[in-house]
């Protein structure tokens, strides 16, 4: 099974600055055939279902606000929020859809300082 | 764009059984496979089981395979999930979502409730 480990478990950012979060699979997830990294980032807002932001460990979804952005292969993944807003207030998950078992990552909760 | 509607969640007793079932809407829901992701109180994302858009291959969670089953009937673009043998740790909030092999989950349905407990 592909295990996958976010940090931090939770971040306070000022509003404006920048919010990264870290993803390490326990194996690549990136597909030789194809040359992608079978890695999602969703946002999860208090009693809320999950929110798909980025896909292919880069890709962002439509309607995602550009703030956010996805960088990394293989093992080794980040999610940037550019300029922290007040509605980014969230617990972050990533997650490999390469094998079965498709792992999430423990979450990150992002709160505002 | 897919939308999904969960039911069937509720209260059931230890060892006890429950079928949730997920209504697809807006798209062919045939050009998706599907996939079941639960969330306990308090706690992360847990995926629990996919199934590809034909039916013919299904996946699960070491934690509940054996005691569930995924299926799904295009005909009636409903997605299930039969679930047997519950214990207290099958409390959650079940979502339902397309996406599982090789496929993120971009729709997701508002989630129902099982609740385990005597």
């Amino acid at each position: 099974d592909i295990v996958m480990t976010q940090s931090p478990d939770s971040l306070a950012v000022s509003l404006g600055e920048r919010a990264t979060i870290n993803c390490k699979s326990s194996q690549s997830v990136l597909y030789s055939s194809n040359n992608r990294n079978y890695l999602a980032w969703y946002q999860q807002k208090a009693r809320q279902p999950p929110k798909l932001l980025i896909y292919w460990a880069s890709s962002r979804e439509s309607g995602v606000p550009d703030r956010f952005s996805g960088s990394g292969s293989g093992t080794d993944f980040t999610l940037t929020i550019r300029s922290l807003q007040a509605e980014d207030v969230a617990v972050y998950y990533c997650q490999q859809y390469y094998s079965s078992p498709f792992t999430f990552g423990g979450g990150t909760k992002v709160e505002i300082k | 764009e897919l939308q999904l509607l969960e039911s069937g969640g509720g209260l059931v007793q230890p060892g006890g059984s429950l079928r949730l079932s997920c209504a697809a809407s807006g798209v062919p829901f045939t050009a998706y496979a599907m996939s079941w992701v639960r969330q306990a109180p308090g706690k992360g994302l847990e995926w629990v089981s996919s199934i590809s858009d034909s039916g013919g291959t299904t996946f699960y969670a070491d934690s509940v395979k054996g005691r569930f089953t995924i299926s799904r009937d295009n005909s009636k673009n409903t997605l299930y999930l039969q679930m047997n043998s519950l214990t207290a740790e099958d409390s959650a909030i079940y979502y339902c979502a397309n996406g599982g092999a090789k496929a993120r989950s971009a729709f997701w349905g508002q989630g129902t409730l099982v609740t385990v407990s005597s």
